[in-house]
Parts: structure tokens; C-alpha cells; sequence
């Protein structure tokens, strides 16, 4: 299974700032996901980055607010722009693996983001 | 949007106890997953199953899933300390291009000693 690293591991930030996160992956990969956990929910997909192309974001998230790169098959990073306290949240990055073709996520450890 | 919605959202029993946690979800799916997250952790994997199956095994974890009232529940035998933790339930749709999962709002299980 992928072993995923994401850094900051949590981060206090000032209201108006941006923020990157990194994530990590020990093996290529070509699908990686970006979630949201609010306090106390649920995650919420943000977008789907794939190496190549244009991340695809879901309804109520936009580019200009979490623009994200993948330069490669085993690297991406999210960014939190122009932050709020609504932005206060665990940001988890994961990967697929397929096996016998259904897909099955692993998760980085998050990255906790305090706004203030 | 959010796809599973599971009840309990709370649950608090005994080490030793049984846990059962319950999952709805809307549309129709190719396979449905469980996953745990200990608290302010990342998520981990237990158990998927798919849409052709009825029942699932792994270690002290059963799954279940009905298709026709589109409802999946997850048992833990004789719970332990340790198996305290949030359990989402997740859902791909077979309607999508993509394989995101949609999560649902969870189930937090404590399990006293």
C-alpha cells in the first residue's frame, strides 16, 4: 500500500495569508485527491489531480481559492489562498490503488490548518 | 454533496460489546468502503465491498449491503479500547467518470474498558 507524507503536519495561520500543503507519495500514482474535514465533519472532496492535466474541482470549490499543482506521478500541493477561519480545517490528501480493479484510498496523515 | 449519511452518530458501549454502525447513501454505486479515522488522524481502510455482494468478513468486521433499500452496515464483534475511533462509510457512483469517493457524516464510536 502507498505510504503518503503531507506537510505541514498542522499550521496556524493569520487571516488574508496563503498556505501550501505537500503531499508525498513512495510510488507513482496516478490519480491523488484533496479533501476537507471540517471540525467535527465529514470529508468533502475538493478536487481530483491528475499529472499532465488541469485538476478537476467539485461544485463550491474554484481554482483561484485552492489552486493545486502535480508536477509529477508522486507529488502534489494544495494551497488555501487567501485564508478565513471558515478555512480552519484538516486538509487530507490521498491516492488510489487499484486492486482487481475497484479502487481503495489511502490517506496522509492531514494537515491541520488553524486561521485565525 | 454528501452521498452516505450513517447513524449512529454517536455510539459509547463496552470493550467486549458488539458495535453495529448503519449507512445509507442516494444513488446507485459500484462498491461501498469503510474506513476509520482515530482522532485528528488520517484515514485507514477496513473493508470494501461491492455492489454484487451481500456479506463481507475481515477479522472481528462484518459487512453488509442491500442494494434494494441501498443500506450498508458495518458490525464490530467484541469491541476493544482500541477500536474507538470515527467510522465513515464511502461510496463511489457508477455514474461517475472518476473513482472519488463521497463520505459520509460518520459514526463516532467510544469503547470503554
Amino acid at each position: 500500500s502507498a505510504v503518503i507524507s503531507q506537510k505541514p503536519s498542522r499550521d496556524i495561520c493569520q487571516r488574508g495569508t496563503s498556505l501550501t500543503i505537500q503531499c508525498q507519495v513512495d510510488s507513482q500514482v496516478t490519480m491523488m485527491f484533496w479533501y476537507r474535514q471540517q471540525p467535527g465533519q465529514s470529508l468533502t472532496l475538493i478536487a481530483t489531480a491528475n499529472q499532465g492535466s488541469e485538476a478537476t474541482y467539485e461544485s463550491g470549490f474554484v481554482i483561484d481559492k485552492f489552486p493545486i499543482s502535480r508536477p509529477n506521478l508522486t507529488f502534489s500541493t494544495l494551497t488555501v489562498s487567501n485564508m478565513s477561519p471558515e478555512d480552519s480545517s484538516i486538509y487530507l490528501c490521498s491516492v488510489e490503488e487499484k486492486g482487481q480493479g475497484v479502487g481503495e484510498l489511502f490517506f496522509g496523515e492531514g494537515s491541520r490548518l488553524t486561521v485565525l | 454533496s454528501q452521498q452516505g449519511e450513517e447513524d449512529p452518530q454517536a455510539l459509547s458501549i463496552q470493550e467486549g460489546e458488539n458495535a453495529t454502525m448503519n449507512c445509507s447513501y442516494k444513488t446507485s454505486i459500484n462498491n461501498l468502503q469503510w474506513y476509520r479515522q482515530n482522532s485528528g488522524r488520517g484515514l485507514v481502510h477496513l473493508i470494501l465491498i461491492r455492489s454484487n455482494e451481500r456479506e463481507k468478513h475481515s477479522g472481528r468486521l462484518r459487512v453488509t449491503l442491500d442494494t434494494s433499500k441501498k443500506s450498508s452496515s458495518l458490525l464490530i464483534t467484541a469491541s476493544r479500547a482500541a477500536d474507538t475511533a470515527s467510522y465513515f462509510c464511502a461510496t463511489d457512483s457508477s455514474n461517475q467518470a472518476g473513482t472519488a469517493l463521497i463520505f459520509g457524516k460518520g459514526t463516532t464510536l467510544s469503547v470503554s474498558s
